[in-house]
């Protein structure tokens, strides 16, 4: 159990154009899901956190209005990246909460390359 | 605020021997958690230890281990019996109290056979 699935895989896409990512928590309900973004030999930087129902939280320095994200359901959230460009270009990666004896495990999807032309 | 280090950009091992990657942070939360991540090449984040800060005993998992030094604010990953299938990055990550997770800059292990 606790699967956490993300669509597409990769993407490239035209500079000014905008795309959708999607994640799924496939054998649990995640009232929490987390958006990482990780650039080629660097780690992990937390981009927001994402309440089913609420507004995301951002961290500072990441905009908010470029990148949008919808929790619309338990089981699902999606990052947009709007008006795309090449510095967009990164390996996202996104984790759903799951309850786990009083406390929580944060499960990763597998991730999805975008490259920005 | 938080910050986790990792100061060893690569280490490598041979096979079947043991290997110890350190990680140190900072914070001023009493309570928390330490995790260890692999993320091999297909990018997937695997979790390998979780270790809470409130308890003293080291986790343990298979042949994977750790030595959590509180005071000295340092977290450290023993791999027993190195396999190949072990070669990856490996990122420590502390927990907040707002359970967003902070992530070192990751360790490079390379195992030789």
């Amino acid at each position: 159990g606790a699967v956490v699935s993300q669509h597409p895989s990769w993407v490239i896409c035209k500079s000014g154009t905008s795309v959708k990512i999607e994640c799924r928590s496939l054998d649990f309900q995640a009232t929490t899901m987390f958006w990482y973004r990780q650039f080629p030999k660097q780690s992990l930087m937390l981009m927001a956190t994402s309440n089913e129902g609420s507004k995301a939280t951002y961290e500072q320095g990441v905009e908010k209005d470029k990148f949008l994200i919808n929790h619309a359901s338990l089981t699902l959230s999606t990052l947009t990246v709007t008006s795309a460009h090449p510095e967009d270009s990164s390996f996202y990666i996104c984790s759903a909460a799951r309850p786990q004896r009083g406390n929580y495990e944060q499960y990763f999807g597998p991730g999805t390359r975008l490259t920005v032309t | 605020a938080q910050t986790v280090t990792q100061s060893q950009p690569e280490m490598s091992v041979q096979e079947a021997e043991t290997v110890t990657l350190s990680c140190t942070y900072d914070t001023s939360e009493s309570d928390y958690y330490l995790f260890w991540y692999k993320q091999p090449p297909s990018r997937q984040m695997i979790l390998v230890i979780r270790q809470e800060a409130y308890k003293q005993q080291n986790a343990t998992e298979n042949r994977f281990s750790v030595n959590f030094q509180k005071a000295a604010k340092s977290f450290s990953l023993k791999i027993s019996d190195s396999q190949l299938g072990d070669a990856a990055m490996y990122f420590c990550a502390y927990r907040t109290n707002t359970d967003k997770l902070i992530f070192g800059t990751g360790t490079r292990l390379q195992v030789f056979p």
